[in-house]
């Protein structure tokens, strides 16, 4: 099947620093992906759409500027995270579409996440 | 603005029950329904898919129906394990900002005890 990788796994940084988080697809070419956050005990909150080669969508209430996304090819996408602060502290999760597989098979393959600790 | 509900939000059974999770959504204008397996600290692992044409979905011992004119979904568990515990999240998929987005639950923190 198919398989999304992120890297970092893990990351601790000091407030104030940026920090970027990749997201790619292995084995196939994802014109879309989708970064999103999910904070103890909550659900998976969509933060923006990231589209190959144009701006990303973002969410009502994410900031565009603080959340940089780039999806320069069809294998990867990076959020940078600018000027963290203790409250960005989450758990970063990216997910890719198959454009081939359409809707009526799993659309979203998702990666493993990455933890982001800000101290 | 499509809402996911899904109760309850943890369950603990002994090993062998069978058990069901319940989630409904408010927007029935879906294309299909998931449910996702996530570990602590882990990603998100697909159980089964069920197009909103279809009424429900088997894999091992795992069943999951859908009524898209209730705007509701079951997973049923037979026979559950320990490894089984998890925390199992429902998601609806619809036409969003031109792609096909995503609208999560909560999630049901399962705990099977031995």
């Amino acid at each position: 099947g198919a398989v999304v990788s992120q890297h970092p796994s893990w990351v601790i940084c000091k407030s104030g620093t940026s920090v970027k988080i990749e997201c790619r697809s292995l084995d196939f070419q994802a014109t879309t992906m989708f970064w999103y956050r999910q904070f103890p005990k909550q659900s998976l909150m969509l933060m923006a759409t990231s589209n190959e080669g144009s701006k990303a969508t973002y969410e009502q209430g994410v900031e565009k500027d603080k959340f940089l996304i780039n999806h320069a090819s069809l294998t990867l996408s990076t959020l940078t995270v600018t000027s963290a602060h203790p409250e960005d502290s989450s758990f970063y999760i990216c997910s890719a579409r198959d454009p081939l597989a359409g809707a009526r098979t799993e659309t979203q393959y998702f990666g493993p996440g990455t933890r982001l600790l800000v101290l | 603005k499509q809402e996911v509900t899904q109760i309850p939000a943890a369950l603990s059974v002994p090993e062998g029950e069978n058990l069901v999770l319940n989630c409904s959504f408010t927007d029935s204008a879906i294309y299909n329904l998931q449910w996702f397996r996530q570990d602590p600290g882990k990603g998100l692992t697909s159980l089964l898919l069920i197009q909103s044409s279809q009424r429900e979905q088997t894999s091992g011992r795992l069943n999951a129906s859908l009524d898209k004119s209730s705007g509701r979904s079951t997973l049923y568990i037979a026979a559950s394990q320990p490894g089984d515990s998890a925390t199992y999240l429902c998601a609806v998929s619809y036409s969003g900002a031109g792609s096909y987005q995503l609208t999560f639950g909560k999630g049901t923190k399962l705990s099977v005890i031995p």
